[in-house]
């Protein structure tokens, strides 16, 4: 195991509705980036957070936000869900924002209907 | 944008033969990394290739990164069912401050025993 967690592990939200997923980063390290992957696709980086400030976003509208704590733990909030939201939303941590390689959790999978 | 394509999509063999996967970047890559997402899994971190030329083994995966950069290859030698999952190249931007990964689409490996 990564030592990467994410919560909840499934979620059914309506269209509309918001929604906020939690990631616990590996120990020791300071940076997490979240990731959307659809079925049959690869991940897709939403964003990145370092030492608690976004350090890099991908092509994602503004409803999808993120935190990131003193502990180096991570949410992502997502605002005004579409049926297009659903999918598999990973965390990955990194010992740093550099070269390294990322932990991955177990992703949390959300179902918008 | 920067695009990083995969062939193939799917591959099927028997158990005992092998298997290639070829990554493709639109542009020049700082270093690329591999992963194996099983299915319902998280993608799991494999390798990380920086050296242009680079060749890394891992028992009977084989990994390569091309002279520009650009492309890679890994290959599996007498597959087992053990090998069956999603591999995913996964590249960085070169001089990118952030652990941005793209990820490739992907090739679906099944094994037949």
């Amino acid at each position: 195991e990564t030592g990467v967690t994410q919560s909840p592990t499934h979620l059914i939200k309506t269209r509309g509705q918001q929604v906020t997923l939690r990631c616990s980063s590996q120990s020791g390290h300071n940076t997490v980036s979240w990731y959307q992957q659809a079925l049959g696709q690869g991940p897709q980086f939403i964003f990145q957070y370092y030492r608690e400030e976004e350090n890099g976003r991908g092509n994602f509208p503004p409803r999808f936000s993120g935190l990131q704590f003193p502990n180096y733990s991570s949410e992502l909030n997502v605002n005004a869900l579409e049926l297009d939201d659903s999918a598999l939303y990973l965390c990955a941590s990194s010992l740093d924002r550099g070269r390294t390689e990322a932990f991955f959790g177990q992703g949390t999978r959300l179902t918008v209907v | 944008g920067q695009q990083v394509m995969q062939i193939p999509q799917y591959q099927h063999v028997q158990e005992g033969e092998d298997f290639t996967t070829y990554c493709n970047s639109s542009t020049t890559l700082s270093n690329i990394q591999w992963y194996k997402q099983r299915p319902g899994g998280h993608p799991v971190f494999l390798i990380q290739l920086v050296k242009s030329g680079e060749v890394k083994k891992q028992k009977r995966l084989t990994f390569q990164f091309g002279e520009a950069k650009k492309n890679s290859s890994l290959h599996i030698t007498a597959t087992q069912t053990t090998d069956v999952g999603t591999y995913f190249c996964a590249g960085r931007d070169y001089g990118g401050a952030t652990n941005k990964l793209i990820f490739g689409t992907g090739t679906l490996l099944a094994v037949q025993p």
